[in-house]
């Protein structure tokens, strides 16, 4: 099955510094790859995806990338600001049957004043 | 995005005792309902699929016996942990997918994750 490593485990940026998460993953057959911010206590909301037919995706602040050949993916957020400080989590969907994601091990972001 | 909700938010209920969790995707249908279990300060671990109208698919090492899941209505999935113990609190957290149209020859489809339910046994 698919595998998803995510790293680093915690990234403490100052504000207005960039902050960059990466993930690899091991079925080149995946072909969508969302990203999730998760703050405590609460379940993780949807802040960017992207699928395998494109290698870049940006969204204001958020930026992700893709390259298919390495099976890596990455968040970029640009202009980090303190409500950015949360858990942010990468995941894969293979094209096996389910629609299932599978995630990364999740990254501690926190934004410094 | 699209709205997910869970309810209840959290739970304590003791040993022995059985809990229900639903799940409603309030502003689409949902076939297909995700169930995921997530200790603190780790991943998210699938539990469960679960389709409407038929039952649930459950990842390896999952007691169906134990985590019951229900999805009666393209909106509502419900997951009810039976005889719960200690072992079992956690944070419950369901997931709803929503077409999003075709992209590229692929017909898309989002995930969306309830709030979570909060589930202490003492």
């Amino acid at each position: 099955g698919e595998n998803v490593e995510q790293h680093p485990s915690t990234l403490s940026v100052q504000e207005g510094d960039s902050a960059v998460i990466k993930c690899t993953y091991s079925d080149s057959a995946s072909n969508y790859f969302p990203w999730y911010k998760q703050e405590l206590g609460k379940g993780p909301q949807l802040i960017i995806d992207i699928r395998s037919n494109v290698g870049e995706k940006k969204d204001q602040r958020i930026a992700v990338t893709l390259n298919k050949t390495a099976k890596h993916f990455s968040l970029h957020i640009t202009e980090t600001q303190p409500e950015d400080s949360a858990v942010y989590f990468c995941a894969a969907r293979g094209t096996g049957g389910g629609n299932k994601l599978t995630f990364g091990t999740g990254t501690q972001l926190k934004v410094e004043l | 995005g699209a709205v997910v909700s869970q309810h209840p938010s959290w739970v304590i209920c003791k040993s022995g005792t059985s809990v229900k969790i639903e799940c409603r995707s309030l502003d689409f249908q949902a076939t297909t309902m995700f169930w995921y279990r997530q200790f603190p300060k780790q991943s998210l671990m699938l539990m469960a699929t679960s389709n409407e109208g038929s039952k649930a698919t459950y990842e390896q090492g999952v007691e169906k016996d134990k985590f019951l899941i229900n999805h009666a209505s393209l909106t509502l999935s419900t997951l009810t942990v039976t005889s719960a113990h200690p072992e079992d609190s956690s944070f419950y957290i369901c997931s709803a997918t929503r077409p999003r149209g075709y992209s590229g020859g692929a017909f898309l489809r989002e995930q969306f994750f309830g709030p979570g339910t909060r589930l202490t046994v003492l």
